[in-house]
């Protein structure tokens, strides 16, 4: 079946680490996008990338990094700059037409510890 | 700047009441909307998704409805089950800013047995 596969499930990073989250997709998407969710804030769009080797900044990209290397991943680095890195962490895809609707993953939990 | 709104916030109802979710948005120049579920610690899964040229959009139990030109979408759920607890959000898709999703926060419904 196709789909996204986000792992680990729940990770746990301690200070002034960097950590990756992992995003694959199986659907042929060309899109695809990482949006982190907080209590009573919503989902808010931190980087999204539309072709492989190219991508552009959300609304809350500092602290964060990408790279889309394969058509099929994107992975997410949330690095030491990131001050408050605790959130549930989603990934998406669709396909690059407009009218597509979006996929997405499962979630990973990231608690700083 | 794209603003969606959800109301109301929270909603719990006795099994069996039909039910509406409202969803605004204040730029018409969309290319579609989306209403998806999201239960507790998951992923979001769509449910429907409605083009900028549609006026609904039917599955199973479900409906949604697009006004573009007024900026709303209401999600009916009919003979509501305690299985339909979650948390449903709209989203639309942008014709500008890169085909990105704006999210409301959601409507939290509990549906009592």
């Amino acid at each position: 079946d196709g789909g996204i596969t986000q792992s680990p499930k729940y990770l746990f990073r301690k200070e002034g680490q960097n950590v990756t989250l992992s995003c694959e997709q199986n659907l042929n998407h060309d899109a695809m996008y990482w949006y982190r969710q907080d209590p009573g804030q919503g989902l808010r769009l931190i980087y999204y990338s539309q072709i492989v080797n190219d991508f552009q900044k959300g609304d809350i990209a500092e602290g964060y990094s990408v790279s889309r290397e394969k058509k099929e991943s994107f992975p997410l680095t949330v690095t030491s700059a990131q001050k408050n890195p605790t959130a549930f962490y989603l990934c998406a895809s669709s396909m690059a037409h407009r009218p597509s609707g979006y996929t997405f993953g499962s979630g990973t939990r990231l608690t700083v510890v | 700047k794209q603003e969606v709104t959800q109301i109301p916030a929270a909603l719990s109802v006795p099994e069996g009441e039909n039910l509406v979710l409202n969803c605004s948005f204040t730029d018409s120049a969309i290319y579609n909307l989306q209403w998806f579920r999201q239960d507790p610690g998951k992923g979001l899964t769509s449910l429907l998704l409605i083009q900028s040229s549609q006026r609904e959009q039917t599955s199973g139990r479900l409906n949604a409805s697009l006004d573009k030109s007024s900026g709303r979408s209401t999600l009916y759920i009919a003979a509501s089950q305690p299985g339909d607890s979650a948390t449903y959000l709209c989203a639309v898709k942008e014709e500008t800013s890169g085909s990105r999703l704006t999210f409301g926060e959601g409507t939290q419904l509990t549906v009592n047995p």
